[in-house]
């Protein structure tokens, strides 16, 4: 069946420096691969997106490319800020959400 | 915009009652909903999807008897977990969708915590 593998799942950073989480996919059918941002006792909340037409997308600290030869596709982080401390998801979608495993984010003062 | 409820935040109750949660889109007419179960720094796990007026499409595994979903309008949907027991203790997501079914972008609610003694 569909399965997203997501790695670190955990992730310690100083202040300022970037950080890099990477997921790889199972179906070749997905076609749109979303990010979450879940804080401590709340619901996911939506980060940044890409659809399968589109290599590589930016919003302002954070970018996300995607490979979908290889089925890869990663979220970057730069300039971290202790506030971007959260656990990150990643998801692919073909008919249903599939999500990632999960990395838990430290970015210390 | 987009923005998803979720009633009550926080539930505790005894084992054999049912707890009725509640997922409501605010500002957008949600063709699709979902409820999601995540356990303590596990992932989500997709339980059922619901389309308005007709009848959720049941995750393998997941009881239907146990979880029933209701999704009455265009705007609101229910889970009642039926004769709760300890292990249905949990963190229930919904999430709210447009368009069809896993093709469209999730907005997903705050989350409800079970709490089954």
């Amino acid at each position: 069946g569909e399965n997203v593998e997501q790695h670190p799942s955990t992730l310690s950073v100083q202040e300022g420096d970037s950080a890099v989480i990477k997921c790889t996919y199972s179906d070749s059918a997905s076609n749109y691969f979303p990010w979450y941002k879940q804080e401590l006792g709340k619901g996911p909340q939506l980060i940044i997106d890409i659809r399968s037409n589109v290599g590589e997308k930016k919003d302002q600290r954070i970018a996300v490319t995607l490979n979908k030869t290889a089925k890869h596709f990663s979220l970057h982080i730069t300039e971290t800020q202790p506030e971007d401390s959260a656990v990150y998801f990643c998801a692919a979608i073909w008919a249903k959400l599939i999500f990632g495993t999960g990395t838990r984010l430290q970015v210390f003062p | 915009g987009a923005v998803v409820s979720q009633h009550p935040s926080r539930v505790i109750c005894k084992s054999g009652t049912s707890v009725k949660i509640e997922c409501r889109s605010l500002d957008f007419q949600a063709t699709t909903m979902f409820w999601y179960r995540q356990f303590p720094k596990k992932s989500l796990m997709l339980m059922a999807t619901s389309n308005e007026g007709s009848k959720a499409t049941y995750e393998q595994g997941v009881e239907k008897d146990k979880f029933l979903i209701n999704h009455a309008s265009l705007t609101l949907s229910t889970l009642t977990v039926t004769s709760a027991h300890p292990e249905d203790s949990s963190f229930y997501i919904c999430s709210a969708s447009e368009g069809l079914a896993g093709f469209d972008e999730q907005f997903f609610g705050p989350g409800t915590r079970l709490t089954v003694l």
